[in-house]
């Protein structure tokens, strides 16, 4: 069963915007961790922000945590096409085995 | 450094017969992982091995699937009979212990017809 859900299900924007994804999530969690998925391939990993964390940046992301809300969004600034995959949620409330749950994902598409 | 490697990529098998799928994770990892994506449920763990002993096989869907993990370098997915709504995308992915990342492969996109 999917942990978190995030919204929109779908985003497109122009190059230069910003990309913003929001993941909610139902139980508590050790961290939540974003990834990204291009057209055909295996997820990466882009970033880690863990429970006792409210803001974390690397590069052009920013991803916030709310844990009160049990919410996350996940910022991509000046998108490029490249930037252009689905984006997950997942989050990690196995205490150390890094079970993660994964969410239904954003499909971002960022036009020239 | 060699990532998580899966064979096969791509598999078209005729319903009911077995399907094979392979993985071998990360070089040092002791943790894996087996997910299944689909359009309708998305990515779901299906069962996840921590040194080689399967700690969680609640997301097997069932018994026609298992999972081993006969040693560090190497894991199997078998489905035995196939069916039609097997078909989906499965990933392997590993990670180390007290490391937070996990790794994926490329997955086996299997079609059952």
């Amino acid at each position: 069963s999917q942990q978190g859900e995030e919204d929109p299900q779908a985003l497109s924007i122009q190059e230069g915007e910003n990309a913003t994804m929001n993941c909610s999530y139902k139980t508590s969690i050790n961290n939540l961790q974003w990834y990204r998925q291009n057209s055909g391939r295996g997820l990466v990993h882009l970033i880690l922000i863990r429970s006792n964390e409210r803001e974390k940046h690397s590069g052009r992301l920013r991803v916030t945590l709310d844990t009160s809300k049990k919410s996350s969004s996940l910022l991509i600034t000046a998108s490029r096409a490249a930037d252009t995959a689905s984006y997950f949620c997942a989050t990690d409330a196995s205490g150390g085995y890094n079970k993660l749950i994964f969410g239904a994902g954003t499909r971002l598409a960022v036009h020239p | 450094d060699a990532g998580v490697i899966q064979s096969p990529r791509h598999e078209v098998t005729e319903m009911g017969q077995e399907v094979t799928l392979r993985c071998k994770p990360i070089s040092g990892h002791n943790s894996l992982f087996w997910y299944r994506q689909t359009m309708m449920r998305g990515l779901e763990l299906l069962i996840y091995f921590n040194n080689n002993v399967p700690i969680d096989d609640s997301g097997m869907p069932e018994d026609r699937f298992s999972a081993k993990m006969p040693n560090a370098s190497f894991s199997t997915l078998k489905i035995q009979p196939s069916e039609p709504r097997d078909s989906a995308v499965y990933f392997c992915a590993s990670s180390s212990t007290g490391g937070n990342t996990i790794y994926f492969g490329e997955g086996s996109w299997l079609t059952v017809v």
